[in-house]
C-alpha cells in the first residue's frame, strides 16, 4: 500500500487566482493521477502525472488550466489556475503501484472559489 | 455510452436486509473491478477487488459477469455503519487508469 498526505485539505480562494495543490507519497510509486469530484458527482480523471515529462490530459482538461508538475517519484503538485467558482471542487491525488492492483487516493483538497 | 454505469440509487433499506449493487462496464479488455466506499466528505477507500471466480469478504460478496460485462456488490446483514456511497472503477484496458462509476448511495435505516 502507499500513504499519501496531499495539502491543503481545504481551501477559499477568490476568482481569478490560482491555487497549488502538493502530493507527497512515502514510497515510490510509478503512477500517479490528479482527480476531480464535483458537488454530488463522482471522480473524474484530470491527468496522469508523469515523472521526467509533460502530464498526460483527459479530454477536457487543458494544461494552462490544470498544470502539473512529477518532479520525481514521490511528490506532484496540480496548479487549478485563474479560478472561477465552477472550479470549486474536490481535487484528489492518487497513485498507482502496479497495473491492476487498487489505486490509494489522498485525503482531497475542498477548494471553494467565491 | 459510459465507461462505466451504476444506479446513482439512493437505496434505503433496513438493518439487517440484504442489498445488492449493479455497474456495467462498456470495455470488454477491461481486466481490473474494484468497489471502493466513499464515506462524506472523505476520500475513497477501497472495499474489495473483483475477482473472476467472486469473492467474498465477510458481509460482502463481489462477482463479475465477463459475458455481459457487469460487477456486482451484494451486503448481507446491512449495518447502519454500511452506509455511504460505492463505487465501482474499472481499470482502462492497457494503462494504470481507474475510470469511476456515479457512485450507488447506501442509506441503512434503524
Amino acid at each position: 500500500s502507499a500513504v499519501i498526505s496531499q495539502k491543503p485539505s481545504r481551501d477559499i480562494c477568490q476568482r481569478g487566482t490560482s491555487l497549488t495543490i502538493q502530493c507527497q507519497v512515502d514510497s515510490q510509486v510509478t503512477m500517479m493521477f490528479w482527480y476531480r469530484q464535483q458537488p454530488g458527482q463522482s471522480l473524474t480523471l484530470i491527468a496522469t502525472a508523469n515523472q521526467g515529462s509533460e502530464a498526460t490530459y483527459e479530454s477536457g482538461f487543458v494544461i494552462d488550466k490544470f498544470p502539473i508538475s512529477r518532479p520525481n517519484l514521490t511528490f506532484s503538485t496540480l496548479t487549478v489556475s485563474n479560478m472561477s467558482p465552477e472550479d470549486s471542487s474536490i481535487y484528489l491525488c492518487s497513485v498507482g503501484t502496479q497495473m491492476n492492483t487498487e489505486a490509494f487516493f489522498g485525503q482531497g483538497t475542498r477548494l471553494t472559489v467565491v | 455510452r459510459k465507461e462505466v454505469e451504476q444506479d446513482p440509487g439512493p437505496f434505503n433499506v433496513p438493518e439487517g436486509a440484504t442489498v445488492a449493487f449493479n455497474c456495467t462496464y462498456s470495455n470488454s479488455a477491461s481486466q481490473s473491478f474494484f468497489w471502493y466506499r466513499q464515506d462524506c466528505r472523505k476520500e475513497p477507500k477501497l472495499l474489495m477487488s473483483v475477482y473472476s471466480s467472486g469473492n467474498e469478504d465477510g458481509r460482502f460478496t463481489a462477482q463479475l459477469n465477463r459475458a455481459s460485462q457487469y460487477i456486482s456488490l451484494l451486503i448481507r446483514d446491512s449495518k447502519l455503519s454500511d452506509s455511504a456511497t460505492y463505487l465501482c472503477v474499472v481499470n482502462r484496458p492497457g494503462t494504470y487508469k481507474y475510470i469511476f462509476g456515479t457512485g450507488t448511495r447506501l442509506k441503512v435505516l434503524a
